[in-house]
């Protein structure tokens, strides 16, 4: 079953603590995408990428990192310094040529501070 | 599950009505829109997309029309059922970039 899984669904941060959400896509789309979602808002980009071992900045980078050392996998670490990160956090991709097709979502996953 | 947004619009039909939801996009150089709907606690699922060289496009059962001179996009949902209740979000690739901008998004409520 072709798809984006994200884990895990439900992650507790602690004060000063880093934390890393998963994302593996097996549709071997050449771009991924992290987003950030708030209640009563639309989806904000946090980074993206569009090949291997390239990714670039979205418009809400600040107290995150990535890295992109496969092709399936976009792992998103939301960092200490990233002072309000309780969010619902997405994942996409799009496949090769990126502009005008879709991006596809994972299900999601919801971080909260202890 | 959780709500995706609590203070949205919401747009509340009868079982069976047509439904029309309408986005007002930001950029007039936008070229490629898309209609995302989003259940509770899931990620946004892909209902039907429209380059801007056209100005209608039909699915199954949903149509989406745009009106650049106005940069207005609109979702059309046939005959809607429970299973259409749900948060829709219009996204607008800009410059034909990577980039998707999404708007805030419309809350469906399909009653019985």
């Amino acid at each position: 079953d072709g798809g984006i899984t994200q884990s895990p669904k439900y992650l507790f941060r602690k004060e000063g603590q880093n934390v890393t959400l998963s994302c593996e896509q097996n549709l071997n789309h050449d771009a991924m995408y992290w987003y950030r979602q708030d209640p009563g808002q639309g989806l904000r980009l946090i980074y993206y990428s569009q090949i291997v071992n390239d990714f670039q900045k979205g418009d809400i980078a600040e107290g995150y990192s990535v890295s992109r050392e496969k092709k399936e996998s976009f792992p998103l670490t939301v960092t200490s310094a990233q002072k309000n990160p309780t969010a619902f956090y997405l994942c996409a991709s799009s496949s090769v040529g990126g502009s005008n097709q879709p991006q596809h979502f994972g299900d999601g996953t919801r971080l909260s501070i202890l | 599950g959780e709500s995706v947004g609590l203070h949205l619009p919401t747009l509340s039909v009868q079982e069976g009505d047509n439904s029309i939801i309408n986005c007002a996009y930001s950029n007039s150089a936008s070229d490629y829109f898309i209609w995302y709907k989003q259940e509770s606690g899931k990620g946004p699922q892909f209902i039907i997309d429209i380059r801007s060289n056209m100005d209608k496009r039909q699915g199954q059962r949903v149509t989406v029309l745009l009106n650049k001179t106005v940069k207005h996009l609109s979702l059309q949902i046939a005959a809607t059922q429970p299973g259409d209740s749900a948060v829709y979000f219009c996204a607008e690739n800009y410059y034909s970039s990577y980039k998707l901008i999404f708007g805030s998004g419309t809350r469906l409520l399909v009653r019985p």
